[in-house]
């Protein structure tokens, strides 16, 4: 069964870090592209970050760029996001999403985790 | 960046009617275009890739269509299981931006 699983959420005050994983399994992980997508309370869904599958290519949304970092280890299945000085606007459930190609760019999301919920208040 | 409208925000319809939604892209995105289910509580689901392909396993009374600036997502026939919220996402050009969302639920 193709499955992805995040974990790493949790409550974190403004200015400080958290790190998410995403566990994969159940398919050749680094066949495929991966990214992040948050939802915020009762909002919509925001493409966060994505990765090719060598970590050749990398993209982020504005609203994170110089304070997120997406990387994976693919002897271990896993991908990762670094998040840093994190602001109450962070606040929001992460989901880890693979993508149906090797490349980043396209990023159509086909398998989906059911998400980490990252809490930024003081 | 890209942005994408969807219409209407939200929708009530019978089980059995024929159910439309609309996503347009700010700038031309040729069949760069997926359809999403989430229901409520749930990670969201891909139904249609590159603007009409039917995702392996998706029902077939889900449908899309478009290209450019306009695009289309219809349900043929819609069930009460189909109660979710839907969205359209381009990936044209980086990032990969999101519509707001089309809230269906059952009359």
């Amino acid at each position: 069964e193709v499955q992805l699983v995040e974990s790493g959420g949790g409550l974190v005050q403004p200015g400080r870090s958290l790190r998410l994983s995403c566990a994969a399994s159940g398919f050749t992980f680094d066949d495929y592209a991966m990214h992040w997508v948050r939802q915020a309370p009762g909002k919509g869904l925001e493409w966060v970050s994505g990765i090719s599958w060598n970590s050749g290519s990398i993209g982020y949304a504005d609203s994170v760029k110089g304070r997120f970092t997406i990387s994976r280890d693919n002897a271990k299945n896993s991908l990762y996001l670094q998040m840093n000085s994190l602001r109450a606007e962070d606040t929001a459930l992460y989901y880890c999403a693979k993508a149906k190609s090797l490349d980043m760019t396209t990023a159509i999301m086909d398998v989906w985790g059911q998400g980490t919920t990252v809490t930024v208040s003081s | 960046d890209i942005q994408m409208t969807q219409s209407p925000s939200s929708l009530s319809a019978s089980v059995g009617d024929r159910v439309t939604i609309t996503c347009q892209a700010s700038q031309d995105i040729s069949n760069y275009l997926n359809w999403y289910q989430q229901k409520p509580g749930k990670a969201p689901k891909l139904l249609i890739y590159d603007a009409s392909n039917l995702e392996t396993g998706v029902p077939s009374r889900f449908s899309g269509s478009g290209s450019g600036t306009d695009f289309t997502f219809t349900i043929s026939s819609l069930q009460p299981e189909d109660i979710a919220t839907y969205y359209c996402q381009q990936y044209d050009n980086l990032p990969g931006s999101f519509g707001p969302g089309t809230k269906v639920d059952i009359k």
